[in-house]
């Protein structure tokens, strides 16, 4: 069975500290994808980025970055220069392939202050 | 393109009562998902799509009925609603197993 664990439940930083957000997945499949979701107080959730198991690049975008390190099962997510707009929860899910359903995380509250 | 388009976005119900929740979307996708998002427990996917006329149960089924009649529409229905099924719901669509992009939600309170 496939799981996610968000060890995180909440983190708090001051703006411009770079955080990081950490995810460690459980799955049996050697070929499965890992995804992150934004979801801001307004409560939508937005897609971040899709990884495949094959594809052990680390992936920057602007201020995020992704790790991915399949020797210890995780997926993390760092924020360089965090921003207040970055308040949100955010949640790690894994999909198996042949399986076209997501297994969530619990997700991780990070509040940014001013 | 509206994306993923969730009808109602806030409804109060009495237990007991029945209502239908309606997704919608645009993007030709095949897969739809129903997800129901409860404080500290993530997303968990209630019922699921492959494709146009067919269901499938996900993580927590019970109560829940959905159909998919027409590809762009995925209804969830509570035949009797429980207080809990007080949730924030979420529908999502795919195409195959890419990326699910995710409605707004519809906030349901069951007193």
């Amino acid at each position: 069975a496939q799981k996610v664990t968000q060890a995180q439940t909440e983190i708090s930083v001051v703006e411009k500290e770079d955080v990081t957000l950490d995810c460690v997945y459980e799955t049996r499949d050697t070929t499965y994808y890992l995804f992150w979701y934004k979801q801001p107080p307004s409560g939508e959730l937005v897609f971040l980025i899709r990884r495949n198991s094959f594809d052990e690049q680390n992936e920057i975008s602007g201020r995020y970055s992704w790790n991915f390190q399949k020797s210890t099962s995780s997926f993390n997510f760092t924020i360089t220069a965090s921003q207040v707009v970055d308040s949100a929860v955010y949640f790690c899910a894994l999909s198996e392939a042949g399986y076209s359903t997501l297994t969530f995380g619990k997700g991780t509250m990070l509040l940014v202050s001013p | 393109n509206a994306g993923v388009t969730q009808t109602p976005k806030f409804r109060v119900l009495k237990t007991g009562q029945s209502m239908t929740l309606l997704c919608a979307q645009d993007m030709n996708h095949e897969y739809m998902y129903w997800y129901r998002q409860d404080p500290g427990m993530g997303l968990r996917l209630i019922h699921y799509s492959v494709g146009e006329g067919t269901t499938a149960k996900g993580e927590v089924p019970d109560g829940y009925n959905v159909s998919r009649l027409k590809k762009q529409n995925f209804l969830l229905g509570l035949e009797s609603a429980a207080p809990s099924q007080t949730s924030v719901y979420f529908c999502a669509s795919s195409w195959n197993q890419e990326t699910q992009y995710f409605g707004p939600g519809t906030r349901l309170l069951v007193l």
